[in-house]
């Protein structure tokens, strides 16, 4: 069965960087685009971009393109968004989604805190 | 950016009955419009495809219509196990493919 496998949370200090992963099972990972979304505690959910597995082309929304880089090791069927100079504005739930009859497989979310 | 405006945030409801939730797009997005739900500390699930397409496995008192701009989204027959934040997306345009604000289904 298809399975997208994110890790529970993350705990980061203020200004570092951070890679979220989304490990990828139960189909053909180069088959389908990979996208991410965040959520803020209590608030909708917004786009940040999606990848291609099969050859790494991405496609950002603007808002996130100084914010997050996108990537992905196929060896592994993992998927890879890097957060860069976090602030507690990026303290949110991360979700990576796969892209078939739209976001028909999500993961658990990754709970990102930034926090000194 | 396309802008996909659910109008309503809360939406009461009672079980059995029939509730509709709206979803205006600021340009004509064709049909390329998909409705998620999601409950407190769950993922988003996929409900609709396509604005009328259900999803696999999607109870038949879940629909969806529309094309253009305008969207509904309807629960034939409320159930107790239905109360969530629904959100309207579409992917039309992209990129940002955008979501809806959601409204939040509750008992009144």
């Amino acid at each position: 069965q298809v399975q997208l496998q994110q890790p529970g949370a993350e705990l980061v200090k203020p200004g570092a960087s951070v890679k979220l992963s989304c490990k990828a099972s139960g189909y053909t990972f180069t088959s389908y685009w990979m996208h991410w979304v965040k959520q803020r505690p209590g608030q909708g959910l917004e786009w940040i971009g999606e990848i291609n597995p099969s050859n790494g082309r991405t496609n950002y929304n603007e808002k996130f393109k100084s914010k997050a880089t996108l990537t992905v090791d196929k060896s592994s069927s993992t998927a890879y968004m890097q957060l860069s100079s976090l602030t507690s504005e990026d303290s949110a739930v991360y979700y990576c989604a796969r892209d078939s009859y739209d976001f028909d497989y999500w993961g658990q979310g990754t709970t990102l805190t930034v926090s000194s | 950016d396309i802008v996909m405006t659910q109008s309503h945030k809360f939406m009461s409801t009672s079980v059995g009955d029939r509730v509709s939730i709206t979803c205006k797009a600021s340009q004509d997005v064709s049909t390329a419009v998909a409705w998620y739900q999601q409950k407190p500390g769950q993922s988003p699930k996929l409900l609709i495809y396509s604005a009328s397409y259900r999803y696999t496995g999607v109870p038949d008192r879940f629909t969806g219509s529309g094309s253009g701009t305008d969207f509904t989204f309807t629960i034939s027959s409320v159930q107790a196990e239905d109360l969530a934040v629904y959100y309207c997306q579409q992917h039309y345009s992209t990129p940002p493919l955008t979501f809806g604000a959601g409204t939040k289904l509750e008992l009144k």
